[in-house]
């Protein structure tokens, strides 16, 4: 069965950083790009981030271009969202999210429960 | 990078069809067959639906389905029922290598 856990979230205050994980089982990690989706209280999906499978295309949201950074490790079967200069507006769930083939043109079919990022003083 | 125009919400009776439509670009919804449909219950992450306009994953019932024209896709569920009331988002692949979605349209059943 495809898993992804996501941890790492937390209380950070706004100028701070964080580093998001997220533990995928279940499929060869290494075959499939990777996405990060966030979604702000009462609020709808964003597209953040996504990783081609090999991890050598990487492309951001304008919203968090120059903040963030997506990483993966495939010997460890595990992408990474590394945050920093947080602000107010980037406090939401954050999920995982499997695309479907090794490039980020591929939808996304396996989410995630969510992390949950709060940035307040 | 703007989201995707959905509407906010729509409703239907048990039994009933409803249709929620994604307006977007050429740029994106339009240039693309990389639409595909979302629905999320309260609390929970979203569940894959629809994927390249109208293809159905294997385990989604055959009451939704999807379509596009021009730059505007559309989610059709037919014979609702009380399970199907949840958000619903659209999402297409864009121009600049990355993704957009709808702004959500909340479904409710009657």
């Amino acid at each position: 069965e495809v898993q992804l856990v996501e941890s790492g979230g937390g209380l950070v205050q706004p100028g701070g950083s964080l580093r998001l994980s997220c533990a995928a089982s279940g499929f060869t990690f290494s075959s499939y790009a990777m996405s990060w989706v966030r979604q702000a209280p009462g609020k709808g999906l964003e597209w953040v981030s996504a990783i081609s499978g090999s991890g050598g295309s990487t492309y951001y949201a304008d919203s968090v271009k120059g903040r963030f950074t997506i990483s993966r490790d495939n010997s460890k079967n595990t992408l990474y969202l590394q945050m920093n200069s947080l602000r107010a507006e980037d406090t939401a769930v954050y999920y995982c999210a499997k695309n479907t083939g090794p490039v980020t043109d591929y939808y996304m079919d396996v989410w995630g429960k969510g992390t949950t990022v709060t940035v307040s003083s | 990078q703007s989201a995707l125009t959905q509407p906010a919400s729509v409703s239907g009776s048990p039994g009933q069809s409803i249709t929620i439509s994604c307006s977007g670009t050429s740029s994106d919804v339009g240039g693309y067959k990389y639409v595909s449909w979302y629905q999320q219950h309260p609390g929970k992450a979203p569940k894959l639906m629809i994927y390249d306009v109208l293809n159905r994953p294997s385990g989604v019932s055959n009451r939704f389905s999807g379509s596009k024209s021009g730059n505007t896709a559309s989610l059709t569920i037919s014979g609702l029922q009380a399970e199907d009331e949840a958000d619903y988002y659209c999402s297409s692949y864009t121009s600049s290598s990355t993704w957009v979605f709808g702004g959500g349209t909340k479904l409710t059943v009657l």
